[in-house]
């Protein structure tokens, strides 16, 4: 069965440094990947897209690397802030099934002052 | 500018009752159209998704329906809920063209007693 795993289910770091998340997948082969930020009670906002055939894809403070052969994805966020605080959802897109989003669990991030 | 709209945000409602959960988007034309679950620990799971007016795939078996009456209106029903439907439900559209992330709604937040 098709598996997502986000490396840790909680990761804390000190503002202004750079939080590295990790997804990782199996049995998959993503045409597009994901990732979102979810506050408490809110829905997932959209951060980034990132194609199979690209290795790297970056927006202001974030960037996204997409390793087909590793299976996996690493989403960074340089000179965090406290205002990053939040859950990070990877999400994978099937070339098979284009237009339908499957989840990992989430990697909650704090960031302290 | 598109938006999405999902009421009400919360729900409790006894075992064995009706549900009907309705999103609605604007500003656009012929989305597709998501339902998501979000049980507490769990990733997000995919539900429904909805292509085009009257057209409805069902990702798992459940005790949940989906109807899409109008090209901008998407419901979530059932017929008598489970302790188990309990969770946090998020209607989702995706532009044109795959390059786009999802764009979820507010949520719901469904307590079955």
């Amino acid at each position: 069965s098709q598996k997502i795993e986000q490396n840790s289910e909680a990761l804390n770091i000190q503002e202004g440094k750079t939080a590295t998340l990790t997804c990782n997948y199996t049995n998959y082969s993503p045409a597009y990947l994901q990732w979102y930020r979810q506050d408490p009670g809110r829905g997932p906002v959209f951060l980034l897209l990132i194609r199979e055939n690209e290795k790297e894809k970056r927006k202001e403070r974030l960037k996204v690397t997409f390793d087909t052969t590793l299976k996996q994805s690493l989403f960074h966020i340089t000179a965090s802030q406290p205002a990053d605080s939040a859950t990070y959802l990877c999400a994978l897109e099937r070339g098979s099934t284009l237009g339908r989003l499957y989840f990992g669990r989430g990697t909650q991030l704090t960031v302290w002052p | 500018s598109q938006t999405i709209h999902q009421w009400p945000a919360t729900l409790v409602q006894p075992v064995g009752s009706p549900l009907s959960l309705e999103c609605t988007v604007e500003g656009t034309s012929n989305p597709n159209l998501y339902w998501y679950r979000q049980a507490a620990g769990r990733g997000l799971q995919l539900l429904f998704y909805s292509v085009g007016i009257g057209q409805i795939s069902s990702e798992v078996p459940q005790n949940l329906s989906a109807s899409r009456p109008q090209d901008r209106q998407f419901i979530l029903s059932s017929k008598k809920l489970l302790l188990s439907d309990s969770g946090f439900y998020l209607c989702a559209w995706r532009g044109a063209g795959l390059k786009y992330g999802y764009t979820f709604g507010s949520g719901t937040r469904l307590t079955v007693v």
